[in-house]
């Protein structure tokens, strides 16, 4: 299986600030990510697809980039309502895996 | 534009066998050529993929699961289902249904997702 590890595991910041994420694969999975924001009780919402492309409606200030085994999301001005958890998924290869997930908190 | 929502009972005994089904409209389950996911999360955050169906019928389970996993499709209902045979405590989640985007694979709509707590 390919294992997923993102860092940090949560993060603190304020409105404005700039917020990255990385997401490691154990092993190289070319484009093969998506990035996903998740808010208390509600299911995942889709934010990057194919490591960089930005799903429809989601604001531009999201983005992604990396390939191979390293991967990034940046927030590039945080609004109050990115205030949720943030996941990577490898698409590369069954099983389908995830990373444990970023809690990005007020500071 | 296409929705989903998952249904199914919200308490199953060890043992026996969780059956789920997401219903999607909106849009045809067979056009697009797309694949149709479950997917739970454990209480406390992590999100684990179950399998996959296409719209012709081919399936992908994760092999931690396999050996008690059955989805299927039901096309004149517009619907895809879920049974998960021998459950646990462990098996406790939200059980979520997705559709698998064309590109890079990613899950590009979910459902709202449904709690099923295994408990005697």
């Amino acid at each position: 299986d390919i294992q997923m590890t993102q860092s940090p595991s949560s993060v603190s910041a304020s409105v404005g600030d700039r917020v990255t994420i990385t997401c490691r694969a154990s092993q190289d999975i070319s484009t093969w990510l998506a990035w996903y924001q998740q808010k208390p009780g509600k299911a995942p919402k889709l934010l990057i697809y194919g490591a960089s492309s930005l799903q429809g409606g989601v604001p531009s200030r999201f983005s992604g980039s990396g390939s191979g085994t390293d991967f990034t999301l940046s927030i590039s001005s945080l609004q109050p309502e990115d205030f949720a958890t943030y996941y990577c998924q490898q698409g590369k290869s069954f099983p389908l895996t995830f990373g444990q997930g970023t809690k990005v908190g007020i500071k | 534009q296409v929705q989903l929502q998952e249904s199914g009972p919200g308490l199953v005994k060890p043992s026996q066998t969780l059956s789920l089904t997401c219903t999607v409209s909106g849009g045809s389950i067979t056009s697009g050529g797309y694949f149709w996911s479950w997917i739970r999360q454990y209480p406390g955050k992590g999100l684990e993929w179950i399998g996959n169906i296409h719209y012709r019928g081919s399936t992908y389970y994760n092999p931690s699961l396999k050996s008690r996993l059955t989805i299927s499709l039901d096309t004149s209902k517009n619907q895809f289902s879920l049974k998960l045979s021998s459950v646990t405590a462990a098996d406790t989640a939200v059980y979520y249904c997705a559709r698998v985007g064309t590109v890079s694979a990613p899950f590009d709509i979910w459902g709202q997702g449904t709690m099923v707590t295994v408990s005697s």
